[in-house]
């Protein structure tokens, strides 16, 4: 089956940067994603690994190494709205059946 | 393009009393999913679907019915509604391997059951 550990709460101040981890088992591995979730709002998607390595999208990047079944996100110049919940999923076989974390409630201080 | 539309938005049942949570769907994606989410425990997994006519169980299945009869819908079932199926339901959708794994979510269905 699959796992995904991360952790369930983060706290950081505006303009600051922070690192959200995600470790994961699964069996067969078809690439690491990241969901952002305000509240009462709906999942959407941030960034996709399926390769070693960085991927950069503005002020987020995501890191994923196969090797050690991790991956992290980082949010960097943090601002008030990025205020949320981040879920780390790993996709579980064919299609986009996706397994998700239990997400990491990110808050953002002036 | 309305992406991806739940309905109803907010439902209240008695227990034992059943329904159906609708989910729509216009941007012809052939994967349909339906996830559970509780506080502290993420996303769960349904059911899903990979085309009309194919369904198959997640990691929480007990308890819900789908069916896939066009691509644009995928309605779940409740049979028979438990105080434990009081959850916020997210139907999600996407083209079969769009190799990003790129889910889009419908806004949520808010379901009570007293």
């Amino acid at each position: 089956g699959q796992s995904l550990e991360q952790p369930s709460e983060v706290t950081a101040v505006e303009g600051a940067i922070v690192q959200i981890n995600c470790t994961y088992q699964t069996s067969g591995f078809y690439g690491l994603s990241w969901y952002q979730q305000h509240d009462g709002g709906a999942p959407t998607f941030l960034s996709y690994n399926g390769l070693d390595g960085l991927e950069e999208t503005g002020r987020f990047s995501s890191f994923l190494s196969r090797s050690d079944s991790y991956g992290y996100l980082l949010l960097q110049e943090l601002q008030m709205k990025d205020s949320a919940s981040y879920f780390c999923a790993v996709r579980s076989g064919g299609y986009n059946k996706l397994i998700f974390g239990a997400g990491t409630r990110l808050a953002v201080h002036p | 393009n309305a992406g991806v539309t739940q309905t109803p938005k907010f439902q209240v049942l008695k227990t034992g009393q059943s329904m159906t949570l609708q989910c729509a769907q216009d941007m012809n994606h052939e994967y349909m999913s339906w996830y559970r989410q509780d506080p502290g425990m993420g996303l769960r997994l349904i059911h899903y679907s990979v085309g009309a006519g194919i369904t198959d169980q997640g990691e929480v299945p007990n308890g819900y019915n789908v069916s896939r009869s066009t691509t644009e819908d995928f309605p779940l079932r409740l049979l028979s509604a438990a105080p434990s199926q009081t959850s916020v339901y997210f139907c999600a959708s996407s083209y079969s391997n769009s190799g990003a794994n790129v889910l889009t979510f419908g806004a949520g269905s808010r379901l009570t059951v007293l």
